[in-house]
């Protein structure tokens, strides 16, 4: 079986503070990762992708994500949040063969002016 | 470039009466597809994949089906909604196992 949990239902910051957003999987093979973003009534748009190699991946607007197979995680972050960057961030797993795709509940993100 | 296109944007209505939402991909053949449903304030569950013409697997009984008509096409229906079938709804396909690509959505509303 595999999951994806995100601890940490509500978060905020406030405007130009550094941020991390929590993800930790469970999966016995080698897990594909991604963070998706999503605004409000919109779909969702793919924030950076983990496939193996360097555990830093670099995403879109300043965001990055740290793979750490021995913590089963994929830590979200960004030096400096901008008020636009309020919205939910979801955790992704893909594994398993052509039906898996697993989601985390989501963290909603609010910037503090 | 492969788009993704989700039809109808949103939806009221009513209890008892038949649905049909509808997720077409340009640009990209043999696609694996899936139906994705959110409650308002709910996580995203899978409702329902395919990887082939004809051929659709249920993850999640919610009284609606779903076919594959054509290799571009995937259709999300059911003869009788209930107010539990509100929400958000996403199409959206993937590249192997690699990322997913979804849709913008259609918002239902059952009233």
């Amino acid at each position: 079986a595999q999951s994806v949990t995100q601890p940490d239902a509500r978060v905020t910051v406030s405007e130009g503070a550094s941020l991390q957003l929590r993800c930790k999987y469970s999966y016995s093979g080698t897990p594909y990762l991604f963070w998706y973003v999503q605004y409000p009534r919109q779909g969702l748009q793919l924030l950076l992708k983990y496939y193996s190699g360097d555990p830093v991946v670099q995403g879109v607007n300043g965001f990055e994500a740290e793979f750490s197979k021995s913590n089963s995680s994929f830590h979200l972050r960004k030096a400096s949040v901008h008020w636009s960057d309020s919205a939910v961030y979801l955790c992704v797993l893909s594994a398993g063969g052509n039906e898996k795709v697993t989601f985390g509940a989501g963290t909603k993100l609010t910037i503090k002016p | 470039a492969q788009t993704i296109h989700q039809w109808p944007v949103a939806e009221i209505k009513a209890v008892g009466s038949p649905l049909s939402l509808g997720c077409t991909i340009k640009g990209k053949s043999s696609p694996n597809l899936y139906w994705y449903w959110q409650a308002t304030g709910g996580t995203l569950q899978q409702l329902f994949y395919s990887i082939t013409v004809g051929q659709v697997e249920s993850v999640v009984q919610l009284n609606l089906s779903a076919s594959r008509p054509k290799d571009d096409q995937f259709i999300l229906s059911t003869e009788k909604l209930l107010l539990s079938h509100s929400g958000f709804y996403l199409c959206a396909w993937r590249r192997g196992r690699r990322e997913v690509f979804f849709g913008k959505g259609t918002r239902l509303t059952v009233v």
